[in-house]
């Protein structure tokens, strides 16, 4: 089973700044497949990403995915006050195993 | 619009079952696998079980299998999860999530919101 690493833990930032959160999995993920979802608190998963670096429908511009082989790395370029929230990578190749998540919080 | 809503959440004693549901609408339910993902209480997200999009192919993680069973009925555009033995480690929240193609591999492009079971005496 491949396992998924996400760092930080949490990450504290100010709205307007730029967010790096990263995902290292156990294995190289076969044809990029990494999906990177949003959860906010009571509510359900959202995906943000997939195949790495691909947006889903209706996800802005200022989020990006990118990575390969075992290494992928989720980036929102300007923090809006809707971004702060828990965010999970996943891998759908093989496992459908999920990192166990990076809390973005507001500093 | 796709739209997914589960039921069937309960509070449950140790050893005893529950079916959850999960009604599907705003898509053509035959042509995509489904999955039931669940949360504990402050806790990660977990791959549970899936379902392939004719419902031939089915899949179980290590913690439920032998436990748990997942159907679907493409003639009423509902998912199905059927537990028994339920223990102490089975509470969450359960998701029922939509697979992005019919067979693996898939990503989850849709989630319910998801219904509560909790298994206490």
């Amino acid at each position: 089973e491949i396992v998924l690493t996400q760092s930080p833990g949490t990450l504290s930032l100010s709205p307007g700044e730029r967010a790096t959160l990263s995902c290292r999995t156990s294995q190289s993920v076969s044809s990029s497949y990494l999906a990177w979802y949003q959860q906010k608190p009571g509510q359900a998963p959202r995906l943000l990403i997939y195949g790495a670096s691909s947006r889903a429908t209706g996800i802005p511009d200022r989020i990006s995915g990118s990575g390969s082989g075992t290494d992928f790395t989720l980036t929102i370029s300007r923090l809006e006050p809707e971004d702060f929230a828990v965010y999970y990578c996943q891998e759908y190749g093989s496992s459908r195993t999920f990192g166990q998540g990076t809390k973005l919080e507001i500093k | 619009e796709v739209q997914l809503l589960e039921s069937g959440g309960d509070l449950v004693q140790p050893g005893g079952s529950l079916r959850l549901s999960c009604a599907a609408s705003g898509f053509t339910f035959s042509s995509y696998a489904m999955s039931w993902v669940r949360q504990a209480p402050g806790k990660v997200l977990e791959w549970v079980s899936a379902i392939s999009g004719s419902g031939g192919s089915t899949y179980y993680a290590d913690s439920v299998k032998g436990r748990f069973t997942v159907s679907r009925d493409n003639s009423k555009n509902t998912l199905y999860l059927q537990m028994n033995s339920l223990r102490a480690d089975d509470t969450a929240v359960y998701y029922c999530a939509k697979g992005s193609r019919e067979v693996r591999p898939y990503y989850f492009d849709y989630w319910g919101q998801g219904t509560l079971v909790t298994v206490s005496s």
